[in-house]
């Protein structure tokens, strides 16, 4: 079982439409949460990153995360075109944990997502 | 200005040969990272180094040798080449060495070995 899980998808949903990308994780050391984006052909850029339980929201993206049940979404509000691209959820342990933890950020495999006019 | 840059973009080679790919950054950051990203975009941690020493080292083949002959860039040499070796390969880096700083990813390398 991966440490990080995440529905690979497809989504496809039309212009508009509230979309929720969702990560479950089995690792309790977890405790800094980030949601990258990935355009076809590119690399990952940083979405939303949050420490603690609770929401967190960025124009029309929220972050939320779920510490007692390991589990972590993004939320897309107004989705558009533009939004259409590989969504990965990643984590990594609090970071004065040191040692092999550094910089160490485990991924899901990412959902992909396509938003159609 | 490219932040984090790779060449080349594509590489395409038969089984058993040796290749490199190299990687540069001008962000003045740190610490850099190689990740393989394999078919079904699960994206994975091999390498890191932080001001030229290695601090992190997946499980990965030792036919993989990363090299870093300064900060601001780290190399991958790839002996022996297998067809499981396939994958696009990420180039990244951070500020610092802490699992907090953002980590700013290159283009990516398409390798595919025939």
């Amino acid at each position: 079982q991966k440490e990080v899980e995440q529905d690979p998808g497809p989504l496809s949903v039309p212009e508009g439409a509230i979309v929720s990308l969702n990560c479950t994780y089995s690792n309790s050391a977890f405790q800094y949460f980030m949601w990258y984006r990935q355009y076809s052909r590119k690399g990952p850029e940083l979405l939303m990153y949050t420490y603690s339980s609770g929401n967190k929201e960025d124009g029309r993206f929220t972050a939320q995360v779920d510490k007692s049940s390991k589990y972590i979404s993004l939320f897309i509000r107004d989705s558009q075109p533009s939004d259409s691209a590989t969504y990965l959820c990643a984590m990594s342990p609090a970071p004065n944990a040191g040692g092999t933890s550094y910089g160490k950020l485990t991924f899901g495999q990412g959902t992909i997502l396509t938003v159609h006019p | 200005d490219t932040a984090v840059s790779q060449t080349p973009k594509y590489l395409v080679t038969q089984m058993g040969n040796d290749k490199s790919i190299k990687c540069e950054q001008n962000l003045g950051h740190d610490t850099m990272y190689w990740y393989k990203q394999d078919s079904k975009k699960f994206l994975k941690i091999m390498f890191s180094y932080n001001n030229k020493e290695l601090i992190i080292n997946e499980t990965v083949p030792n036919r993989f040798s990363p090299k870093s002959p300064d900060k601001a860039h780290l190399n991958l040499h790839i002996n022996s080449l297998e067809l499981g070796d396939s994958a696009v390969y990420f180039c990244a880096s951070s500020p610092r060495k802490t699992s907090t700083d953002t980590q700013y990813f290159g283009p990516g390398t398409r390798l595919t070995v025939l």
